[in-house]
């Protein structure tokens, strides 16, 4: 089972500043499933992006995913308030799928 | 576009038995995987089954193993997550998701339905 862990676990910044946040498999990954999803306060998560570094439908282009082998990073250029949120990393190569412990963001 | 609204949740008891539905809109349904995620109060996510676009295939969290079952109705456009022998520590927020295999990724999600499990 491929083991992703996610860091740090709190990021704390300002509206404009840019974040980036760390996924790392435990063993090397195909990139080609390795995804990473918002999850707002009581909200549903949502998918940002796949494949590493496409991002899905309607996500703007403040955000852009990164990496290969073990190490993944997902990077927001200028924080917008409504970006916080927690960010979870997911690989699916095969079963099971697996997702990170999660980086809480905070504006 | 593609709504799911999942169904079925509430209080119950340790050792009991619940049944989780998800209604899916969408023309598809019957050629996308599906899967059940659980999030437990203030804490991340965790996957919990998938079930092929055919129900030919099924997988399950290690854990869980023998006491969840997924199941799904292409005619109906549902999928079902029975749980039997309920602990604590099922407590959680359960989502269907879709998966679609273009993106491997799981890109349609239910609002959730929340399970208590206690006495």
């Amino acid at each position: 089972e491929i083991v992703l862990t996610q860091s740090p676990g709190t990021l704390s910044l300002s509206p404009g500043e840019r974040a980036t946040l760390s996924c790392r498999a435990s063993q090397s990954i195909n990139s080609m499933y390795l995804a990473w999803y918002q999850q707002r306060p009581g909200q549903a998560p949502r998918l940002l992006i796949y494949v590493t570094s496409s991002r899905a439908t309607g996500i703007p282009d403040r955000f852009s995913g990164s990496g290969s082998g073990t190490d993944f990073t997902l990077t927001i250029s200028r924080l917008e308030p409504e970006d916080s949120a927690v960010y979870y990393c997911q690989h699916y190569g095969s079963s099971p799928l697996t997702f990170g412990g999660g980086t809480k963001v905070e504006i | 576009q593609v709504q799911l609204v999942e169904s079925g949740g509430g209080v119950v008891q340790p050792g009991r038995s619940l049944r989780l539905s998800c209604a899916a809109s969408g023309s598809t349904f019957s050629t996308s995987a599906m899967h059940w995620v659980r999030q437990a109060p203030g804490k991340g996510l965790e996957w919990v089954a998938a079930i092929w676009y055919d129900g030919s295939h099924e997988s399950y969290a290690d854990s869980l193993k023998g006491r969840f079952t997924i199941s799904r109705d292409n005619s109906n456009n549902m999928v079902y997550l029975q749980m039997n022998s309920l602990r604590a520590e099922d407590t959680a927020v359960y989502y269907c998701a879709r998966f679609s295999s273009f993106v491997s990724a799981l890109d349609y999600w239910g609002q959730g339905i929340l399970v208590t499990v206690s006495s």
